[in-house]
């Protein structure tokens, strides 16, 4: 079944880290681009971050950049989000998505149910 | 700057037809989109691309109730034969040089 899970979500502390995970099955994970698309209570999805299937180019949003890292090994099938510094702003539903080839310019054709980061004191 | 402007919400009777529309932003006419749909408590479906000359290629299962079509800088989702189940919001979405952008989204409700 062609599936994307996602994992590491949870409560934690404005300025404090968390390291999101999303693990890929049912394709050939390193043939396509992966994104992180968020969306906070009450408002719209919005776009995070972007990499290639070879993980050779990675893109990011304004809001995140300098902050966020996103990373994936394509021997465990499994797309990463390093998130640093976070603010309250960040506080989202994180989702994971397939993008429809190795580079940027696709649609993403298939997303995760997504996981939950609370940033709070 | 690539935009995608939507409007915030529309109504519709069940078993009638709904169409949405998504303008993109001046000197990007040409930019093909997608179509995502995010029903309550769940995570985004991919609908369909959708190009300028108004093609489409849908997601796999998305019924044929669901139509794409293209005039300029507009696209635009026509639902028919609206299904209880099709009370969501439906984002359009496109791409540029290393960016991803999406509309606000338009939420449905289904009368």
């Amino acid at each position: 079944e062609v599936q994307l899970l996602e994992s590491g979500g949870g409560l934690v502390q404005p300025g404090g880290s968390l390291r999101l995970s999303c693990a890929a099955s049912g394709f050939t994970f390193s043939s396509y681009a992966m994104s992180w698309v968020r969306q906070a209570p009450g408002k719209g999805l919005e776009w995070v971050s972007t990499i290639s299937g070879s993980g050779g180019g990675t893109y990011y949003a304004d809001s995140v950049k300098g902050r966020f890292t996103i990373s994936r090994d394509n021997s465990k099938n499994t797309l990463y989000l390093q998130m640093n510094s976070l603010r309250a702003e960040d506080a989202a539903i994180y989702y994971c998505a397939k993008l429809g080839g190795s580079g940027y310019q696709y649609p993403h054709d298939l997303w995760g149910q997504g996981t939950l980061v609370t940033v709070s004191s | 700057q690539l935009v995608l402007t939507q409007s915030p919400s529309a109504s519709a009777s069940l078993g009638g037809s709904v169409k949405f529309t998504c303008t993109l932003s001046s000197g990007h006419s040409s930019y093909a989109i997608a179509w995502h749909q995010r029903q309550p408590e769940k995570g985004p479906r991919y609908l369909m691309k959708l190009s300028s000359d108004g093609s489409h290629s849908k997601g796999d299962g998305i019924p044929d109730r669901f139509s794409g079509s293209s005039s300029g800088a507009e696209r635009y989702l026509t639902i028919s034969n609206l299904q209880s189940e099709d009370e969501a919001e439906y984002y359009c979405q496109t791409w540029g040089t290393g960016i991803h952008v999406f509309g606000g989204g338009t939420k449905l409700t289904v009368l």
